[in-house]
């Protein structure tokens, strides 16, 4: 099955940029879909189709998508950007939603 | 504005049942597929089951497979989640979310209900 690694924990000094990636085989093939969860919240999507942004979601937050590996980047980090991210794809093989490991962002 | 509230969760033994809903309001419900995803406590998302907005089409989690049964009716505009079989591993918080599309394959996971907790323990 296919499997979407992100780093457990990126760590970033607020006003500087976050950069969360998320690796897969091949993962520039698909659409990658972003996430963001925060403690005892349901998760909001920040980004979708690799970099569109859905409405409400700030210009910080932007994505990127090739070879072998997708990335959020949040740009200007705020105190308020500390959570949980997700990214995920639909693989087509198996006919499974697949979402990576989630990475805990910390704003120093 | 698009709402999603996840019911039905509870404290059930190993081997039980139980029958997950979600009501849906603020779009058209039977345009668009849906999806249940679980959370375990302290771990990450795992996709759990998706349905397209006809019903025609399921997809199940291989961890799942064979156990639950996904579903809606279109005319109550409710998703649900029929368990069976239950296991400790089973134990987590289930969100129910709305796919952008009427089709499971293609799309993305727009909104996200608060979740229900379903714990499996004797």
């Amino acid at each position: 099955s296919y499997v979407l690694t992100q780093p457990p924990s990126v760590s970033v000094a607020p006003g500087q940029t976050a950069r969360i990636t998320c690796g897969g085989n091949n993962i520039g093939s698909k659409n990658v879909h972003w996430c963001q969860q925060k403690p005892g919240q349901a998760p909001v999507l920040v980004i979708y189709y690799d970099r569109d942004r859905p409405s409400g979601i700030p210009e910080r937050f932007s994505g990127s998508n090739s070879g072998n590996t997708a990335t959020l980047t949040i740009s200007r980090v705020e105190a308020g950007d500390e959570a949980d991210y997700f990214c995920q794809v639909w693989d087509s093989s198996s006919d499974h939603w697949v979402f990576g490991g989630g990475t805990k962002l910390t704003v120093l | 504005e698009v709402q999603l509230v996840e019911s039905g969760g509870g404290l059930v033994q190993p081997g039980g049942s139980l029958r997950l809903s979600c009501a849906a309001s603020g779009f058209t419900f039977n345009t668009y597929a849906m999806s249940w995803v679980r959370q375990a406590p302290g771990k990450g998302l795992e996709w759990v089951s998706a349905i397209s907005g006809s019903g025609a089409s399921t997809y199940y989690a291989d961890s799942v497979k064979g156990r639950f049964t996904i579903s809606r009716d279109n005319s109550k505009n409710t998703l649900y989640l029929q368990m069976n079989s239950l296991r400790a591993e089973d134990t987590a918080v289930y969100y129910c979310a709305k796919v952008d599309t009427a089709m499971v394959t293609f799309g993305y996971f727009d909104y996200w209900g608060r979740g229900t907790l379903v714990t499996v323990s004797s």
